[in-house]
């Protein structure tokens, strides 16, 4: 079956703009990740959803940074007023349930460049 | 909070050989899972292999083992028969029964397989 999928492959945008960055995670999972993996470093987690609603978003770093989920699969983070410490890529990740015992798929990840 | 340290930025061996990555952690949860993904060039993160905490057994995945040390904290990882394909980043991750619902990874090894 599919794996998860995140578009777009790379963003390229200047400081100050908007973007969005999207999620599909394997169909019929329940817990969907992001989290923020900048260069030379691992992943450190910005938020979890479990279905619907964000269960845990301790990890986003400034009111800037937002996601959701609306349906329950596919989740879109979205960063205001980019800054050059945004770029970094950002890596999806989904499990079937949630939970320490559930292994978490990742996606491909967006690399997002801030000019 | 739990930390995960890997102490080897970068390792370097010959095809063929056995090579083994660094890990420990820091937690005071006693129920948990242990995880090495690798991270080929192609960026997506691929579980390589698990444990969990109450396990004794040293969990193995084909040329893949762990020796894992929960006194210590202590949870490597050993490839055997190395393999070109080998080559990639290799992240050491921790997820706890409690608390926060989120992997929490170590700083990655580069690990290069040489012909």
């Amino acid at each position: 079956g599919a794996g998860v999928s995140q578009t777009p492959s790379n963003k390229v945008t200047e400081k100050g703009k908007y973007v969005e960055l999207r999620c599909d995670p394997i169909s019929g999972h329940t817990a969907l990740y992001w989290y923020r993996q900048s260069l030379g470093q691992g992943p450190e987690f910005l938020i979890y959803f479990q279905g619907t609603g964000a269960a845990d978003d301790s990890g986003l770093p400034n009111d800037r940074f937002f996601a959701v989920r609306p349906e329950g699969s596919v989740s879109t983070l979205k960063i205001q007023r980019t800054e050059r410490g945004d770029s970094a890529v950002y890596l999806c990740a989904s499990s079937t349930v949630g939970g320490f015992t559930d292994t978490q798929y990742f996606g491909p990840g967006t690399r997002l460049t801030v000019l | 909070a739990q930390t995960v340290t890997q102490s080897q930025p970068e390792m370097s061996v010959q095809e063929a050989e056995t090579v083994t990555l660094s890990c420990t952690y820091d937690t005071s949860e006693n129920n948990y899972y242990l995880f090495w993904y690798k991270q080929p060039p192609s960026r997506q993160m691929i579980l390589v292999i698990r444990q969990e905490a109450y396990k004794q057994q040293n969990a193995t995945e084909n040329r893949f083992s762990v020796n894992f040390q929960k006194a210590a904290k202590s949870f490597s990882l050993k490839i055997s028969d190395s393999q070109l394909g080998d080559t990639a980043m290799y992240f050491c991750a921790f997820f706890a029964a409690q608390g926060a619902q989120k992997l929490v990874f170590g700083q990655g090894t580069r690990l290069t397989i040489n012909p």
